[in-house]
């Protein structure tokens, strides 16, 4: 039973390319995450996104923009990928404001920039 | 700023018990998670700790001491697929989870 489901589970893109990380869960959370996951660096957040159409700043946005056009559907995209941005991709979700709810993962995309 | 420390790696023998610590500063506390993940795959969710004291599920325990700014989740009776990092996260003041770098357990026969 998939509750997260991310587009794809390997990537490899090319230095100054635009890319498009898809994240769709079926659960009706209100809220939406994208994390990257590096070596000794654990989960950083990227975007949340807690609404349709709304969005907020994470730890480390710089280089990425977000788009909430559903409710089910939170999108990451990097505008001009680097090789800096090689990394673990996850995306989350969970319900709004419920501190005992805990987070879904998709799968993760592994994205390489070359 | 928030911290949330847990040990990198550690290795334990098939059918022993072993802990894995974490310890945390945060801008107030709504909980503390522990996710367990298998490489190459998503973070799963093993326990929620909001009062102290220990939570048990099966081989798994999860204790929590708000005070102290500690936790720990002790799994018992390890089977070789325990192998895998161990997140642990607390959830601040303004619901949002803040993640240590995760313990890679290693489970020897």
């Amino acid at each position: 039973d998939v509750k997260v489901t991310q587009s794809s589970r390997y990537l490899v893109k090319r230095t100054g390319e635009k890319v498009f990380l898809e994240c769709v869960q079926d659960m009706d959370h209100e809220n939406m995450f994208w994390y990257r996951q590096d070596p000794g660096l654990g989960l950083r957040l990227i975007y949340f996104s807690y609404d349709v159409k709304m969005k907020e700043k994470g730890d480390i946005p710089e280089g990425y923009s977000v788009s909430r056009e559903k409710k089910e559907r939170f999108s990451l995209i990097l505008e001009s990928a680097s090789t800096n941005q090689t990394s673990m991709y996850l995306c989350a979700s969970n319900m709004w404001d419920r501190a005992n709810t805990e987070a879904f993962f998709g799968q993760g995309t592994r994205l390489t920039v070359v | 700023g928030q911290n949330i420390d847990q040990p990198t790696e550690m290795t334990a023998t098939e059918g022993a018990i072993v802990q894995i610590n974490c310890t945390y500063q945060t801008s107030g506390f709504n909980g503390l998670f522990w996710y367990q993940q298998h490489a190459g795959e998503a973070p799963t969710f093993l326990s929620y700790n909001v009062l102290d004291g220990l939570e048990e599920k099966g081989r798994f325990s999860s204790f929590l001491s708000r005070s102290k700014g500690y936790s720990y989740l002790l799994l018992k009776e390890l089977q070789m697929k325990d192998s895998a990092s161990y997140l642990c996260a607390v959830m601040d003041s303004n619901y949002q989870l803040i993640w240590g770098a995760g313990t890679k357990l290693i489970i020897k026969p």
